[in-house]
């Protein structure tokens, strides 16, 4: 147990549409990342919020977007859906935002089926 | 850029033998590396760090990894495998300055009994 809640933690959509997968982190921590993990690979950094702002971003398009929320909550949304963003998507929080060797603590994810 | 490279999709052991999961690495500045473990239908659980310090690391689980750096390796092992050790294992590799985490393609481990 983590401490690290993701919802929902399954969900289908169809090819065209938005979705928005939330993150509870860890309490007292301020930093959120998102991996995307396709069935068989290893999880691909998305993007990192520290202190409700963006400060790292791996190679995906924009329509990939989040939000950090003031408790440090997080939204990752994904528009105009595509049958390869079908993964697990994991949420991951830690204390600051790298600099300290801080321990990443990941979530349970969330199932995105895309058809 | 940092990144890791895992040898072997899958691996297989016996119960009680030695478990020997290979990584090396990539990186332009002096790296953070980690091992995690996934079992199915679950996120990923912390089995070890190395953030510059002891360059053996110890773990949970029994695991244990050593950083060798004119190896640009960080192997994970444990001496005697359990069948509760069966699960996707992961090598991961960030900078010490985010948390922009690359991970391996992962290995599978297989116990027999």
């Amino acid at each position: 147990e983590t401490g690290v809640t993701q919802s929902p933690t399954h969900l289908i959509k169809t090819r065209g549409q938005q979705v928005t997968l939330r993150c509870s982190s860890q309490s007292g921590h301020n930093t959120v990342s998102w991996y995307q993990q396709a069935l068989g690979q290893g999880p691909q950094f998305i993007f990192q919020y520290y202190r409700e702002e963006e400060n790292g971003r791996g190679n995906f398009p924009p329509r990939f977007s989040g939000l950090q929320f003031p408790n440090y909550s997080s939204e990752l949304n994904v528009n105009a859906l595509e049958l390869d963003d079908s993964a697990l998507y994991l949420c991951a929080s830690s204390l600051g935002s790298g600099s300290s060797g801080n321990t990443i603590y990941f979530g349970e994810g969330s199932w995105l089926t895309v058809v | 850029a940092q990144s890791v490279t895992q040898l072997g999709s899958h691996v297989s052991v016996s119960e009680g033998a030695l478990v020997l999961l290979r990584c090396n690495y990539s990186s332009s500045v002096p790296p953070y590396l980690f091992w995690y473990v996934q079992y199915p239908n679950q996120g990923l659980q912390l089995l070890l760090k190395y953030t510059s310090a002891a360059t053996l690391v110890k773990g949970i689980n029994g695991f244990e990894a050593e950083f060798k750096k004119s190896e640009t390796s960080f192997h994970l092992t444990k001496p005697s495998a359990h069948m509760s050790d069966a699960a996707e294992y992961f090598c991961a590799v960030r900078p010490p300055y985010n948390n922009d985490m690359r991970f391996g393609a992962g290995t599978r481990l297989t116990v027999k009994p």
